[in-house]
């Protein structure tokens, strides 16, 4: 069974970067038909994606976010890890990371149950 | 880009059939996954393709699409089935997912 876990401070101020990783356990981070994802959810904005690394390292980011973000991994410790700079108020959520089937029409099979983070002074 | 529109909250009494629509231009011609997400869970996918139940999912859970609106439908509803719910495709012109903005289940 494949299982993600985030972690992370829990608590960031404005302006400084929230980091976080996510643990991978049973699959490879770094080989098969899928790809690792950043997925956060805000009362306000539901669920929003982030961004996504292939197991090439290739990475893609959502547009809205793509100035501030990056998204790497660490293959001898199957993790993923996500970076997001210069953190505002709105930037509250619930982080999550997904393992995501690529079919053309991708979805997201395996979820975490996500990282709290606050973003206040 | 691409708009999914979900209402925020369905109530259903226990027993009963609740729907759940998912509006979006063309929506039929598009596969669309459902998620259910419960507070202090991980999301579970509990459909994929429109209509394909992954191993696990109960089957008093099943999709549809039709025209602008694909439908999550739960028979039976049990208090268990409390949760928000996703729709979920793939936009294909910005190489990315996007999502409804959830549905909120509430068993009367």
């Amino acid at each position: 069974q494949v299982q993600l876990q985030e972690s992370g401070p829990g608590l960031v101020k404005p302006s400084q970067t929230l980091s976080l990783t996510c643990t991978v356990s049973g699959a490879s981070i770094s080989s098969g038909s899928h790809y690792w994802s950043w997925i956060r959810q805000s009362a306000g904005n539901g669920l929003e994606w982030i961004g996504r690394i292939y197991t090439n390292g290739h990475t893609n980011y959502n547009p809205s976010l793509r100035s501030r973000v990056t998204i790497s991994s660490d293959t001898s410790k199957n993790q993923i890890s996500l970076n997001l700079y210069s953190v505002t108020a709105a930037d509250t959520a619930l982080y999550h990371c997904a393992r995501a089937y690529s079919s053309g029409w991708d979805y997201f099979d395996f979820w975490g149950q996500g990282a709290l983070v606050t973003v206040s002074s | 880009s691409y708009v999914l529109t979900q209402p925020p909250s369905v109530s259903v009494a226990p027993g009963r059939t609740a729907r759940i629509p998912c509006g979006g231009n063309s929506i039929g011609s598009k596969s669309v996954h459902w998620y259910q997400v419960k507070s202090g869970q991980a999301p579970v996918m509990v459909i994929s393709y429109n209509i394909d139940r992954p191993s696990g999912i109960t089957e008093r859970l099943s999709g549809s699409t039709s025209g602008n609106t694909a439908t999550l439908t739960i028979s039976r509803v049990e208090a268990g089935d409390e949760a928000d719910y996703y729709c979920q495709v793939w936009d294909v012109v910005g190489d990315r997912p996007v999502f409804g903005g959830g549905t909120k289940l509430t068993v009367l």
